[in-house]
């Protein structure tokens, strides 16, 4: 079975400040994944995606992800906050081909950015 | 393309109630999936399409819950009788697995049970 583990409910840091929200996953073969974002009332805008290749990967607003398979892990990272990327963030893992071609996501961190 | 398109936006029902959540996928998407997104349980996954046959429908609470996709345009997530705990938000989502890509979601159906 595939899962994804964000260990911090939520995240605090200052504006203009390096982020960085955790995500752990497990799955077997090698992982499709993918970061969303949730802003209030609003569904969930997907951010970036791991497939193959570059372990760094660059997606919308500035955000980045680092793929390292040795430690399982698909960060997410901006190196300036805004406070405007205050959201919930979710992880998301799917197998190569099996886990029936579904995503699984993890539960989420609230990121707070402040001035 | 005007995205994944869900309505309503809201829904305020009473109890027992028989209510339907709409949804219309982007075009070319071969799966559709309907989440449910509480605070105490997070995103959860209901039920999945794959060209309008369910595949998976081990996410949904019990025998009140039903779903149909009777083309690729069009799913229904259906509730009766309606019921307090069921308040929560309905996303759908689809997606085009053939290209390796994530979900694009709808903004949502608010479902308020009284």
């Amino acid at each position: 079975a595939q899962s994804v583990a964000q260990p911090e409910d939520q995240v605090n840091v200052a504006e203009g400040n390096p982020l960085t929200v955790k995500c752990t996953y497990s799955v077997s073969g090698n992982p499709y994944l993918f970061w969303y974002v949730q802003y209030p009332n609003r569904g969930l805008q997907f951010l970036l995606k791991y497939i193959t290749g570059d372990n760094l990967v660059k997606g919308s607003y500035g955000f980045e992800a680092e793929f390292n398979k040795s430690q399982t892990s698909f960060h997410l990272k901006k190196p300036s906050a805004l406070v405007s990327d205050s959201a919930l963030y979710f992880c998301a893992v799917r197998g190569p081909g099996g886990g029936g071609n579904k995503l699984t996501f993890g539960t989420g961190t609230q990121l707070k950015v402040e001035l | 393309d005007a995205g994944v398109i869900q309505s309503p936006r809201h829904e305020v029902t009473e109890m027992g109630q028989e209510v339907t959540l709409r949804c219309k996928p982007i075009s070319g998407h071969d799966y559709l999936f309907w989440y449910r997104q509480t605070m105490m349980r997070g995103l959860e996954l209901l039920i999945y399409f794959n060209n309008n046959v369910p595949i998976d429908d081990s996410g949904m609470p019990e025998d009140r819950f039903s779903a149909k996709m009777p083309n690729a345009s069009f799913s229904t997530l259906k509730i009766q009788p309606s019921e307090p705990r069921d308040s929560a938000v309905y996303f759908c989502a689809s997606s085009n697995f053939g290209l390796g890509y994530g979900y694009t979601f709808g903004s949502g159906t608010r479902l308020t049970v009284v």
